[in-house]
């Protein structure tokens, strides 16, 4: 069973529409979680982070952390084309180290 | 504030040679952490510096290696390289002190092609 899963899609959304992208994890004892936006030929972009049970929001983009169920998601209000990209989950065990264990990453694509 | 640096942004190196890659961090920041990523293998960690000690190491063999200077810049060095070693590497730059300041934020990467 892979540490960290996420289905690598593609998931395809209209323009406007909210993407909703998954994902489950597998140590109980993980502590802080990441999204990261990852362009084609670039590197990972830090969009959101959460350490707590609950929603974080932050602009059009809202991160839900489910400890009990394992489980993180990212929501995209009003997706734009120039969202379309591959969205990574990360998992930090320890945050007193920094070692991420990475999805292996849901491609999006917002149809215009 | 300038973001994190790596160098060179493309290598291409043969079999069996040895590479040494650089990083510099975002200013203040004092971790540096590498990752590979591959298409068949995604990104994986390979070890976080913090204060010029290697604090953290992933499942690599001994042939990656790293050291953190005392202004916080980091090399990783790949002996003998192997085919495989094709990769991209990134390093990521995160704030010390509590938890609250866990964020690591990567460079663009240095694209190692080895033939």
């Amino acid at each position: 069973q892979k540490e960290v899963e996420q289905n690598s899609g593609p998931l395809s959304v209209p323009e406007g529409a909210i993407a909703s992208l998954n994902c489950t994890y597998s140590d109980r004892g993980s502590q802080s979680f990441f999204w990261y936006r990852q362009y084609s030929g670039k590197s990972p972009e830090l969009i959101m982070f959460i350490y707590s049970n609950g929603d974080k929001e932050d602009g059009r983009f809202t991160a839900q952390l489910n400890k009990a169920s394992q489980y993180v998601s990212l929501l995209i209000r009003d997706s734009q084309p120039s969202d379309s990209a591959t969205y990574l989950c990360a998992v930090n065990l320890d945050t007193g180290r920094r070692a991420l264990t990475f999805g292996s990453g849901t491609r999006l694509q917002v149809q215009p | 504030k300038a973001g994190v640096t790596q160098t060179p942004r493309y290598l291409i190196k043969t079999r069996g040679q040895q590479v040494t890659l650089s990083c510099s961090p975002i200013s203040g920041h004092r971790s540096v952490s590498w990752y590979q990523q591959t298409p068949g293998q995604g990104l994986q960690f390979l070890f976080e510096y913090f204060s010029e000690t290697q604090r953290n190491k992933g499942n690599f063999p001994g042939r990656f290696s790293g050291r953190q200077f005392s202004n916080s810049r980091s090399e990783m060095n790949v002996s003998t390289l192997e085919l495989g070693d094709s990769a991209l590497y990134l390093c990521a730059s995160s704030p010390s002190g509590g938890s609250q300041y866990n964020e690591q934020f990567f460079g663009p990467g240095t694209r190692l092609t080895v033939l």
